[in-house]
């Protein structure tokens, strides 16, 4: 069965880091790109980054570019994204999925909540 | 980045068909065949709907098709159940990037 994982959320103070992980499984993980999208709590999907499956290729939404960071390991089946400098509004559910930007987001993951507060 | 432009809510009736439309620019829904149309329920991941404006993965059912004409993407659910019932999504591509629409609320009256 074809699956994605989150981990990795929490508590975190303002300016404070976290770093989450995505365990995917059922598919050959390289051979696809990923993305990680949020949703602050009552609020519509964001699209935050983009990775190509052999990390050649990565973007960013201008609202966390300078502050995330995209990663993947595709020997661990992986995806990760390192986040620093939380802001209050960083506040979300982070969803991992898999796709292309171009032709949508067919497989996604149950989410992980990060919740930013002092 | 601004989101892309859908209505707060819809609602229908059982049976009936209903649109949701999605307004963006032509710096996204305008100039890309690459709109896509999410479900999501109360609680849950969304689920992809349609993808390439038009293209149903499988296993969705054929009571959800997709259309764009211009800068505007629409979603159009006939013969509407109690299970359609959720917030839906379009999303676009633009360079270097995508954007996702305000989101739509379906009520099944």
């Amino acid at each position: 069965e074809v699956q994605l994982a989150e981990s990795g959320g929490g508590l975190v103070q303002p300016g404070g880091s976290l770093r989450l992980s995505c365990a995917a499984s059922g598919f050959t993980f390289s051979s696809h790109s990923m993305i990680w999208v949020r949703q602050a709590p009552g609020k519509g999907l964001e699209w935050v980054s983009y990775i190509s499956g052999s990390s050649t290729t990565i973007y960013y939404a201008d609202s966390v570019k300078g502050r995330f960071t995209i990663s993947r390991d595709n020997a661990r089946n992986s995806l990760f994204l390192q986040m620093m400098i939380l802001r209050d509004e960083d506040t979300a559910v982070y969803y991992c999925a898999r796709g292309l930007l171009m032709h949508g987001l067919d497989v996604w993951g149950q989410g992980t909540t990060v919740t930013v507060s002092s | 980045q601004s989101a892309l432009t859908q209505p707060a809510s819809v609602s229908g009736s059982p049976g009936q068909s209903i649109t949701i439309s999605c307004t963006g620019t032509s710096s996204d829904v305008g100039g890309y065949d690459y709109v896509s149309w999410y479900q999501q329920h109360p609680g849950k991941a969304p689920k992809l709907m349609i993808f390439d404006v038009s293209n149903r993965p499988s296993g969705v059912s054929n009571r959800f098709s997709g259309s764009k004409s211009g800068n505007t993407a629409s979603l159009t659910i006939s013969g509407l159940q109690a299970e359609d019932e959720a917030e839906y999504y379009c999303s676009s591509y633009r360079i270097s990037g995508a954007v996702f629409g305000t989101g739509t609320r379906v009520t099944v009256l």
